[in-house]
């Protein structure tokens, strides 16, 4: 049963340090999504890449986001500094023209203190 | 540019009775419309989709939902639900089945004993 990976499921960090999450798209899907979830805004998108070309990345603050896909098995999203406010539940989905839906992974829980 | 609305943002409904979340949408383009189920602390999980065809479609978990073009709404059914039908339920559109997904703020339903 293939699945999006991420980690790390957890992340407890301090403010300014800088966060690394990664997301395994499953084989063979050649678009890739981050989504970000909080209380107050709910689920948006923050970016995504095809054939790990970047989008869209409208959604993301350009100032301390950022989003790779360093080949087509990993796709990263990094923050620096970090900040309280980016205490959020980060999702990765992946797809393609081929399947009929995005397909999300677990989540990176990421507190800033 | 897309846009979802649901309505009721907490759901009540005694244990074996019927319930119905409701979705409205907002396209200038033909759209392909999900529901997603997120129960406490986990991911997404697809429930069902409309892409084309028929306007009542089936999903997971005894649930249904009603495509109707002219009232621009997709809400979703469930003829009698169980206490684990509790959490928080996402409508969402999307351009196509690979492109980016705007959510709904979502509704949270909660199945009483």
């Amino acid at each position: 049963d293939a699945r999006v990976t991420q980690t790390p499921r957890h992340k407890v960090t301090e403010m300014g340090q800088e966060v690394t999450m990664r997301c395994q798209p499953i084989l063979g899907h050649n678009t890739v999504f981050w989504y970000r979830q909080t209380m107050m805004q709910g689920l948006e998108l923050l970016a995504y890449f095809r054939n790990r070309a970047p989008l869209d990345d409208s959604g993301m603050p350009k100032d301390r986001f950022s989003a790779e896909m360093p080949d087509a098995t990993l796709a990263t999203l990094k923050i620096q500094p970090s900040e309280p406010r980016d205490s959020a539940v980060y999702f990765c989905a992946s797809g393609s023209k081929t399947v009929d839906t995005q397909y999300f992974g677990p989540g990176t829980r990421l507190t800033v203190l | 540019a897309q846009s979802v609305t649901q309505l009721d943002s907490q759901v009540p409904v005694f244990e074996e009775a019927p319930v119905e979340l409701r979705c409205n949408y907002s396209s200038s383009v033909s759209v392909y419309l999900f529901w997603y189920v997120q129960y406490p602390n986990q991911g997404l999980q697809l429930l069902l989709k409309y892409l084309s065809g028929s306007t009542l479609v089936k999903g997971i978990n005894g649930f249904e939902a009603e495509f109707n073009k002219s009232q621009t709404s997709f809400h979703l059914r469930k003829p009698s639900v169980h206490i684990s039908d509790t959490a928080e339920y996402f409508c969402a559109v999307s351009k196509t089945s690979y492109d980016k997904v705007i959510f709904g703020p979502g509704t949270s339903l909660s199945v009483i004993p």
